[in-house]
Parts: structure tokens; sequence; C-alpha cells
């Protein structure tokens, strides 16, 4: 079975910080996809990025990297220089094969809220 | 490239009501998805059609949820007879890729908000 764990609730940082969301997934699968979805609050998620189980190489776009590492089933997130616009619910999303069809399966989210 | 569109934004029913919600994917977008989520959680996924073919209901409520796409393309989620643990958002999403694929990326509409007292 496939669970993506968020420990964060909610993070509140003031503009202009870095912040870094956290994701622990779990799945006996050995090609996975694992995503990060926006959820502002007008409702529709976003998609952000996507990364594959035999990629580990951590990039950077714009300001958002993430890290992702097999060795501790953990794909974090960071947004550098937070802006106000950030705030937004931010959702980790684990894909892997739910029988003959992959499943996408959606942590329980982290509100960031960054203050001016 | 339009969005996806779906209605009505919100709706309130009491308890034992019906109520349907309609949703139109992108054009060419094969895949439809149909996704619960409870306030403070992360969606859940109800229903996938590649095409007009159901491919996973596992996690549906059959006794009371329904689910068609007609031709492809528009799809209406149903709730009969509504109970309070339904009040929740329902979201739709469409992806282009088929269902075989987990790159997926699913593009969501803004939800249907439902509260059933």
């Amino acid at each position: 079975a496939q669970k993506v764990t968020q420990a964060q609730t909610e993070i509140s940082v003031v503009e202009k910080e870095d912040v870094t969301l956290d994701c622990v997934y779990e799945t006996r699968d050995t090609t996975y996809y694992l995503f990060w979805y926006k959820q502002p609050p007008s409702g529709e998620l976003v998609f952000l990025i996507r990364r594959n189980s035999f990629d580990e190489q951590n990039e950077i776009s714009g300001r958002y990297s993430w890290n992702f590492q097999k060795s501790t089933s953990s794909f974090n997130f960071t947004i550098t220089a937070s802006q106000v616009v950030d705030s937004a619910v931010y959702f980790c999303a684990l894909s892997a094969l739910g029988g003959s069809n992959y499943k996408l399966t959606f942590g329980k989210g982290t509100l960031l809220t960054v203050n001016p | 490239e339009a969005g996806v569109a779906q209605s009505p934004r919100y709706k309130i029913i009491e308890k034992r009501q019906s109520v349907a919600f309609w949703c139109n994917p992108i054009s060419g977008h094969a895949t439809l998805y149909w996704y619960q989520q409870i306030l403070g959680q992360g969606p859940k996924l109800l229903i996938q059609f590649q095409n007009n073919g159901v491919v996973d209901d596992s996690q549906l409520p059959k006794d009371r949820f329904s689910a068609e796409r007609l031709k492809g393309v528009d799809s209406t989620l149903k709730i009969q007879p509504a109970k309070l643990e339904d009040s929740a958002v329902y979201l739709c999403a469409s992806s282009l890729l088929p269902t075989g694929s987990g790159a997926n990326v699913l593009t969501f509409g803004a939800g249907s908000r439902l509260t059933v007292l």
C-alpha cells in the first residue's frame, strides 16, 4: 500500500525567509513518481514538480528546489525567499502501481502562511 | 487552453437528499478523475475513467455514489442519498496520458463544495 506523510500541519514564515516542506513516502514499488501540488485559497490544485524514482538528482527551478533521497524515502520541497503569494496548502503525492494502474496518493498537506 | 470546468461551485443539501456534480475536462484529455477532499485532508481518489470506461472505482461508496462519463468527455458524479460525512469538496481532474503512466500530471478544477445538513 502507498502512503504519504507530511508531518508539518502548518508553517508560518515572514516574507523573504526560506521554507522547507517535508514529505516522507512509503511504497514497495521500485518504479514510482513523486509530485508536489499547491492549493491556493481558490481551491484549484496546481502542479509544481515531478520526480521519478530513478532520478535522484536534485534541481532548482526559480525559487523552488527539491531534495529527493531514496535512502530515507523523503522528497522535501524548498521555497527560497518566500513571498506572500506562496501562501497556500502544499501537497506531496506519490504515484505508484495500485493493481494494474498507477494511483496517485496525496499526503494531508502543509498549510504555509507567508506574512508580510 | 481552457481549464477543467466544474459546477456547481457550492451546494447545500439536507441529509438523504441527492446531488449531482458536473465536470468538463480539458479538451483531448483521455483520463478523468473524481477526488473527494474532506476539510483538513488530502484529496482521495473516488473514481478514474479512461475515455468512457471505468479504470478504478475501488474507493467509491457504490451504495450511494455513482459516476458516469458519457462519450468520453463530460462526467457527472451523483450522491444519493447524501450523508453528513459526505460534506467535502469534490475535485475533478483530467490528464493527457493514459492511466498506465505513473508520470501523469493532473490538471484540477476548482472543485464543488458540498455541505450536508
